[in-house]
């Protein structure tokens, strides 16, 4: 079974430069998640979608950072322009409603130097 | 507004010992109940999920936790943990949406 799917692995970038991360969700789930995963503060919630609407994105740290879902299979998280402190891990998830369990992606390794 | 807390950040077992992880939550309301687990270098894998019945959950690889309703608690617990058990460990709560704990990292020593 294909699972969630994210692109790329890694990316190591400068400061200011824009980063793209890509997420495909498992087909039929209509709820899709970003998170941001570091040491400090653990798994962070940013933005999450139904059926490609976004329905809170109270954890978007700043205007740097926007969320998109153009179809049911396909989300980009920009970050424009990026800064050393948004190095992280960051996690695409998908489930069948906002409430049930989450699927995970293996996740985006970012590095901004 | 909805809360999850874990007890626990770090905890360091040998193998064989008895593993409990707390996790409380505050929501007056209908929940599901989930544990999640990280191996390292890993994404979120789900252990077990409680949505309603018995509240005496089984997972995958051992694992079991409690829905005790009236102390707003879902421990993760397993018997004997083995050194592959060694992870960082995720409560999840959700009424309208899905609230993850801070996590507990278990180091599982031979």
């Amino acid at each position: 079974d294909a699972g969630v799917i994210q692109s790329p692995r890694h990316e190591v970038t400068e400061m200011g430069q824009e980063v793209t991360l890509r997420c495909k969700p498992i087909s039929g789930h209509n709820s899709l998640f970003w998170y941001r995963q570091t040491m400090m503060r653990g798994l962070e919630l940013l933005i999450y979608f139904n059926n490609n609407v976004p329905i809170d994105d109270s954890g978007m740290p700043e205007d740097r950072f926007s969320a998109k879902m153009p179809n049911a299979s396909f989300s980009t998280l920009k970050i424009q322009p990026s800064e050393p402190r948004d190095s992280a891990v960051y996690f695409c998830a998908s489930s069948l409603g906002n409430n049930q369990p989450q699927h995970f992606g293996d996740g985006t390794r970012l590095s901004i130097l | 507004a909805q809360s999850v807390s874990q007890h626990n950040h770090h905890v360091i077992l040998s193998e064989a010992a008895s593993l409990e992880l707390g996790c409380n939550y505050s929501y007056g309301g209908t929940v599901n109940l989930f544990w999640y687990v990280q191996y390292p270098g890993q994404h979120l894998q789900l252990l077990l999920k409680y949505f309603s019945g018995d509240p005496l959950v089984k997972g995958i690889k051992g694992f079991e936790a409690e829905f005790i309703k009236s102390k707003f608690s879902f421990n993760l617990r397993k018997p004997s943990v083995q050194w592959s058990d060694t992870a960082e460990y995720f409560c999840a709560v959700s009424s309208n949406k899905l609230i993850f704990g801070a996590g507990t990292r278990l180091a599982v020593h031979p």
